[in-house]
């Protein structure tokens, strides 16, 4: 067990590029979750799956961004055209229905210029 | 609305006396609170959680909190602070089952 995976760890893109992360879960964790979290301010819900089904999504997730989960194993988020404001760490977490508390990866640092 | 306040953005000791990091809820029904620390370049750790029972929990790394339905806080605190605890704390709660809310965060710094 090697922990929650995240890749890249950073990425510097071009306003109006697609980005995609990549989160690998810890192997047993059937709950994943997406935050954003930008400089001073602690991290903000995105999303959340269970098994390949995303059960929530904040208003925060606009139609720029999807994430999916197929077949429950690891996950993406694609940013579309993406902003300046998009700038920020993005954090997957998993855990399993025995934990309250959420295992995090190291984060996607990403600058948009 | 469910949330958690962090009132001090950064907090100072000298290595050796006592911490305590402050935090404060609001939530519908009862609470389950968490401590985070973030090291830098690192991700999120969870340190300790407050479910039921003991108003008092352990954590990692000598750290402790307080749990006070009265006061709605959750104060993180540790008897004797060392410089390697520098780092960022975030207090925490967590919604729905499943959403974790979390604070602003509280820096600490830790000076030999």
């Amino acid at each position: 067990d090697t922990g929650v995976s995240q890749d890249p760890r950073h990425k510097i893109t071009k306003r109006g590029q697609n980005v995609t992360f990549r989160c690998d879960p810890i192997s047993e964790h059937n709950r994943l979750y997406w935050y954003r979290q930008t400089l001073g301010q602690g991290p903000e819900f995105l999303t959340y799956f269970q098994n390949e089904a995303q059960l929530e999504k904040s208003r925060l997730l606009s139609d720029r961004f999807s994430a999916e989960r197929p077949k429950g194993s690891f996950s993406t988020l694609e940013i579309q055209r993406t902003e300046q404001g998009d700038s920020a760490m993005y954090l997957c977490a998993s855990n399993s229905g025995g934990h309250t508390e959420a295992f995090f990866g190291q984060g996607t640092r990403l600058t948009v210029v | 609305a469910q949330s958690v306040a962090q009132p001090e953005d950064q907090v100072n000791v000298a290595e050796g006396n006592p911490l305590t990091v402050k935090c404060t809820y609001s939530v519908s029904g009862n609470p389950y609170l968490f401590w985070y620390v973030q090291y830098p370049n690192r991700g999120l750790q969870f340190l300790l959680k407050y479910i039921t029972g003991d108003n008092l929990v352990k954590g990692s790394y000598g750290f402790e909190a307080e749990f006070n339905k009265s006061q709605t806080s959750f104060h993180l605190k540790k008897p004797s602070a060392l410089v390697s605890d520098s780092a960022l704390y975030f207090c925490a709660l967590l919604r729905g089952g499943f959403k974790t809310i979390f604070g602003a965060g509280t820096r600490l710094f830790v000076k030999a």
